[in-house]
């Protein structure tokens, strides 16, 4: 079983709908959370960063961390196409090394 | 500041040969990794650099090699290519500890 777990997707959405995202891990010493997002043919972007439970709001974005459920959530409001990517959960582990999940391709349509 | 770079951007080998994919950051930051990314796979770690003068396996370092040249500079070196090293390669940085990856554009690599 991978420490963390993530829809690979992809999932279609039309535009201005409300995306949903998750991942779920196993290891409750998980603290420290990011959703990175990923253009075709780009590196990973920082999107998100958030610290132990509750939730964190950037403009359109919403990040939620419920450790009890070892569940963490990206939420994103009023959809545009150019939010189309792969989004990608990471934690960090020990040694401080991140522990990427396998990230969730995002199709919004016009 | 142009970040994580890195070279080449695409390149194609002969199973047995080598190569070596050079990373530089301009952001001064003290730790440096090198990743691979797979279909289906996510991220994985194949070497990281701390600091300047220290490198330490990631998940998957057989088959490869690293330098940190200075604080700038981290290179990675595939001796002797395999076609399971076909992939994407990703160099990031950070200051280290819980602070934030910064990726370069990555490599893409296709060993026949």
């Amino acid at each position: 079983q991978k420490e963390v777990e993530q829809d690979p997707g992809p999932l279609s959405v039309p535009e201005g709908a409300i995306v949903s995202l998750n991942c779920t891990y196993s290891n409750s010493a998980f603290q420290y959370f990011m959703w990175y997002r990923q253009y075709s043919r780009k590196g990973p972007e920082l999107l998100m960063y958030t610290y132990s439970s509750g939730n964190k709001e950037d403009g359109r974005f919403t990040a939620q961390v419920d450790k009890s459920s070892k569940y963490i959530s990206l939420f994103i409001r009023d959809s545009q196409p150019s939010d189309s990517a792969t989004y990608l959960c990471a934690m960090i582990g020990s040694n401080y090394q991140l522990i990427w999940g396998a990230g969730t391709k995002l199709i919004i349509k016009p | 500041n142009a970040g994580v770079t890195q070279t080449p951007k695409f390149q194609v080998l002969k199973t047995g040969q080598s190569m070596t994919l050079q990373c530089a950051q301009d952001m001064n930051h003290n730790s440096m990794y090198w990743y691979r990314q797979d279909p289906g796979m996510g991220l994985r770690l194949i070497y990281y650099s701390a600091s300047e003068g220290t490198t330490d396996k990631g998940e998957v370092p057989n088959g490869y090699n690293v330098s940190r040249l200075n604080k700038r500079e981290f290179s990675l070196r595939l001796e002797s290519a395999a076609p399971s090293q076909t992939s994407v390669y990703f160099c990031a940085s950070s200051q280290g500890g819980t602070d934030t990856q910064y990726f370069g554009p990555g490599t893409r690599l296709t060993v026949l």
